[in-house]
């Protein structure tokens, strides 16, 4: 079984700002990993995505993750934060085995101040 | 290009009435299909997957049910709708590359 353990429930930072949102994960397999985000009454879009290969991954927006195995870590970061940039942020985890679906952290909401 | 409909985007129902909120995919064909519920203030639980017509798998215990008639058609429905049942739900389709694409969602609210 997958789980995803996102540490920070809420986010506070001011605009340009750095900001990391922890993501920890649990798998008995080789994983996929994901960072979604969430605009208000939206749907979900991918932020980014690390399946094999260079474990710093690149994003839209300006934000980049890091894959730690030995630390089983995903976290998200971005250097300078925008008012544009608040929203729910979830981590998800998938393996390339059977059903395929992602299984969700709980969510980070990032509030970015002026 | 791919896309993914669902609608409708609100929906306001008393307890006990019927659901049915329905979601399709253009663009692809054959994909895995998925429903998502997102309670206020809580992360995505997955409710149902599909891996082809007539082939849905059940994650929790609920009170829905979902149906897959055509390839790229997935509907989730109720006979009787509880106040549990309100929340934001998420359709999602992957064609076997692990990226899940997420409808606009619809919001569901049970009084």
């Amino acid at each position: 079984a997958q789980s995803v353990t996102q540490l920070d429930s809420q986010v506070p930072v001011f605009e340009e700002a750095p900001v990391e949102l922890r993501c920890n994960y649990s798998s008995s397999v080789s994983v996929y990993l994901f960072w979604y985000v969430q605009y208000p009454n939206q749907g979900l879009q991918l932020l980014l995505k690390y399946l094999s290969g260079s474990t710093l991954v690149k994003g839209i927006n300006g934000f980049e993750a890091e894959f730690n195995k030995s630390q089983t870590s995903f976290h998200l970061r971005k250097p300078s934060v925008h008012i544009s940039d608040t929203a729910e942020y979830f981590c998800a985890v998938s393996s390339d085995t059977g059903r395929r679906a992602l299984t969700f952290g709980s969510g980070t909401r990032l509030q970015v101040q002026p | 290009s791919q896309t993914i409909h669902q609608w409708p985007a609100t929906l306001v129902q008393p307890v006990g009435s019927p659901l049915s909120l329905e979601c399709t995919v253009e663009g692809t064909s054959n994909p895995n299909l998925y429903w998502y519920r997102q309670a206020a203030g809580r992360g995505l639980q997955l409710l149902f997957y599909s891996v082809g017509i007539g082939q849905i798998s059940s994650e929790v215990p609920q009170n829905l049910s979902a149906s897959r008639p055509q390839d790229r058609q997935f509907i989730l429905s109720s006979k009787k709708l509880l106040l549990s049942d309100s929340g934001f739900y998420l359709c999602a389709w992957t064609a076997g590359a692990n990226v899940l694409t997420f409808g606009a969602g619809s919001r569901l609210t049970v009084l």
